[in-house]
């Protein structure tokens, strides 16, 4: 089961609040993680089970959604936030979305 | 923590076989399922493989389904993916994550730095 994320790309400021959605086609919230990734860089994760938030990531990174409709949203958009985002899900054969690449304006 | 340090990467000829290893430290690798994924140059994240704490469940995206292999040894902290009949569409970062559960849901939380693989004549 594919996963649709959206936008491939945005642009924003800091201080913006922005919001990534993925799409599973397939209800399974405790199976969907959120990964941000800088260039030549590992993975790192910021949420699982589509709401919780790993220890260590910034309070301003969020999730929420049901069924097959997942959002990630950053609040207030700070520097360090300037990267690519993918939604996985890790049930059955796992898949990544095609990922958000979260530029500066 | 703990940590993940993917090796075994390099160039290698199409057709040709590499072994790629994980070795895990800070935890104890049996008692996590484990996960390959990959990056192509300029790409997304793909998931190539995954197998159970226990090796009794393993799993293969359908584009490395035949060809490649997935294995551990816990009692040396150690995960291997063998890789045979290797194509130009295999160059890639290869990187292994753990797979991390909890009474919320699941996650890949500890991811190895990645090793390079790139096929070409």
């Amino acid at each position: 089961i594919q996963l649709t994320q959206s936008p491939s790309s945005l642009s924003a400021s800091v201080g913006d609040r922005v919001t990534i959605t993925c799409r599973t086609g397939q209800g399974m919230s405790s199976y969907l993680a959120w990964y941000q990734q800088k260039p030549g860089k590992a993975p790192k994760l910021l949420i699982y089970a589509a709401y919780t938030l790993q220890i260590g990531v910034p309070s301003r990174f969020s999730g929420s959604g049901s069924g097959t409709d997942f959002t990630l949203t950053i609040s207030s958009l700070q520097p360090d936030d300037f990267a690519t985002y993918y939604c996985q899900r890790l049930n059955g054969y796992p898949s990544f979305g095609q990922g958000t690449r979260l530029e500066i304006k | 923590d703990g940590q993940l340090v993917e090796s075994g990467g390099g160039l290698v000829t199409p057709g040709g076989s590499l072994r790629l290893s994980c070795a895990a430290s800070g935890f104890s690798l049996r008692s996590f399922n484990m996960n390959w994924v990959r990056q192509a140059p300029g790409k997304g994240l793909e998931w190539v493989s995954s197998i159970s704490s226990r090796s009794t469940d393993l799993l293969y995206a359908d584009s490395v389904k035949g060809r490649f292999t997935i294995s551990r040894d816990n009692a040396e902290n150690l995960l291997y993916l063998e890789m045979n009949s290797l194509r130009a569409e295999d160059t890639a970062v290869y990187y292994c994550a753990r797979h991390y559960f909890d009474s919320s849901g699941h996650g890949l939380d500890i991811w190895g730095q990645g090793t390079t693989v790139t096929v070409s004549s």
